[in-house]
């Protein structure tokens, strides 16, 4: 069974600040995935992962992807408040025509001012 | 907006009960993936539907069922709701599923008291 874990699970850091949030993952995969969700809302994606040294950089957040050591990282720079949010990573796995989603837990992500 | 629609938005029901969500997929769109998310859980995979057909079922007993409609709109039927059943529903729909290019709805809200 496919586990992936992300730590830390709650995050609180001020504006400003860098931080890297980490995702394992126990079985080989080549896709994964990140996303926000606010309270009550749904998962907005974030960056898609599809080989190994992939590097995603969009605004403050960059994701990288490393299948060798089944190891994501979304490294955040200089913390902004509009950044709280709880950030999931997801790991694809199946056959291609059945391919699901694994999800970590997520990181709740407080940016203090 | 990702195109990808689901209602009710909220659902209040008691254990026992019996419910229908349904998930209308973004156009063309022939694949689509159901997941529940418990609170302060990561989301888990339920089951996705292919041309109308199962395709992938996750770790969550028969009284979880799905159909998908040849318009591909689909519906997630719980029968004898279980308190634990309470949660956020999302579907999500791709092409072939693709899951690169999945988009997710805005999900639904199933309360069981």
């Amino acid at each position: 069974e496919l586990k992936v874990e992300q730590n830390p699970l709650f995050l609180s850091m001020q504006e400003g600040k860098n931080y890297t949030i980490y995702c394992n993952y126990s079985t080989t995969s080549d896709r994964l995935y990140w996303y926000r969700q606010d309270p009550g809302k749904s998962l907005e994606s974030l960056f898609v992962l599809l080989s190994n040294g992939a590097v995603k950089q969009e605004g403050r957040l960059m994701a990288s992807l490393d299948t060798k050591a089944r190891l994501s990282t979304l490294h955040i720079t200089a913390a902004v408040h509009d950044l709280s949010a709880t950030y999931f990573c997801a790991v694809e796995w199946g056959e291609t025509s059945g391919s699901r989603l694994t999800f970590g837990e997520g990181t709740q992500l407080t940016v203090n001012p | 907006e990702t195109g990808v629609t689901q209602s009710p938005t909220h659902l209040i029901k008691t254990r026992g009960q019996q419910v229908t969500l349904r998930c209308s997929s973004q156009s063309g769109h022939n694949t689509v993936s159901w997941y529940q998310q418990a609170l302060g859980q990561g989301p888990q995979f339920i089951f996705q539907y292919y041309r109308e057909e199962e395709n992938g079922r996750g770790n969550f007993p028969p009284r979880f069922s799905g159909l998908q409609f040849p318009n591909y709109s689909s519906e997630l039927n719980v029968n004898a709701l279980e308190l634990d059943d309470s949660a956020l529903y999302l579907c999500a729909s791709s092409l072939d599923g693709y899951l690169w290019e999945q988009y997710f709805g805005p999900g639904t809200r199933l309360t069981v008291t």
